[in-house]
């Protein structure tokens, strides 16, 4: 298997652009997470989904900010409009549900966000 | 709201320095610890999971201690090499899969 696909693995924009990032998860898994992370905060995380269903998106910042996942194989997050503030590198991650402990996640290489 | 910390933030050692540090978390509702190596550049890759009170658990000279009771685990390794400097994270495992990272500690090892 090729691991969590993101793209693009690079994002510059300007404020008040529309980011989407994009992420593939590993083909069977059934969690998807979105994290993002910065110096100040470290890796937080922003939603997660479950068989494609959102499970918690208290992480998500404010209403700027929204994901989905409209299959088992894709998800986006996405900012209208951006702001400097968002800059960050946003990583994506996916893991097998098990009826035990919280398995181990397997992170793609992340984008890195800059918002000028 | 759930709280893990890791200490030292940051730690320098000499190669061949045997070396650890420390991830405190919640001891109530407990269901996993895990440990994740991130190199710089690189994504966050695991090195453990551990669920029982009093596990240890060993991949070459890096190994785990976990302590449920009291809410600690400790990353050990033995003899640093080089190779071994990268940001090492821990994360407190919910009952929904999901994962609450600590903000790492960053190791250094100097030839």
């Amino acid at each position: 298997d090729a691991g969590v696909i993101q793209s693009p693995r690079h994002e510059v924009t300007e404020m008040g652009q529309e980011v989407t990032l994009r992420c593939k998860p590993i083909s069977g898994h059934d969690y998807l997470f979105w994290y993002r992370q910065t110096m100040m905060r470290g890796l937080e995380l922003l939603i997660y989904f479950n068989n494609n269903v959102p499970i918690d998106d208290s992480g998500m910042p404010e209403d700027r900010f929204s994901a989905k996942m409209p299959n088992a194989s894709f998800s986006t997050l996405k900012i209208q409009p951006s702001e400097p503030r968002d800059s960050a590198v946003y990583f994506c991650a996916s893991s097998l549900v098990v009826s035990g402990p919280s398995p181990e996640q397997y992170f793609g290489p992340g984008t890195r966000l800059t918002v000028t | 709201i759930l709280n893990v910390e890791q200490s030292p933030q940051s730690l320098h050692v000499q190669e061949g320095d045997s070396t650890n540090f420390t991830c405190s978390f919640p001891s109530s509702n407990f269901y996993a610890l895990h440990w994740y190596r991130w190199e710089t550049a690189k994504s966050p890759e695991a090195l453990f999971v551990m669920t029982l009170n009093g596990d240890e658990k060993k991949k070459g000279r890096i190994s785990a201690t976990l302590n449920t009771k009291e809410g600690y685990s400790y990353l050990y390794i033995k003899g640093s090499q080089p190779e071994d400097s990268a940001t090492y994270l821990c994360a407190f495992g919910g009952s929904q899969g999901n994962l609450i990272f600590g903000k790492g500690t960053k190791l250094s090892v100097k030839p």
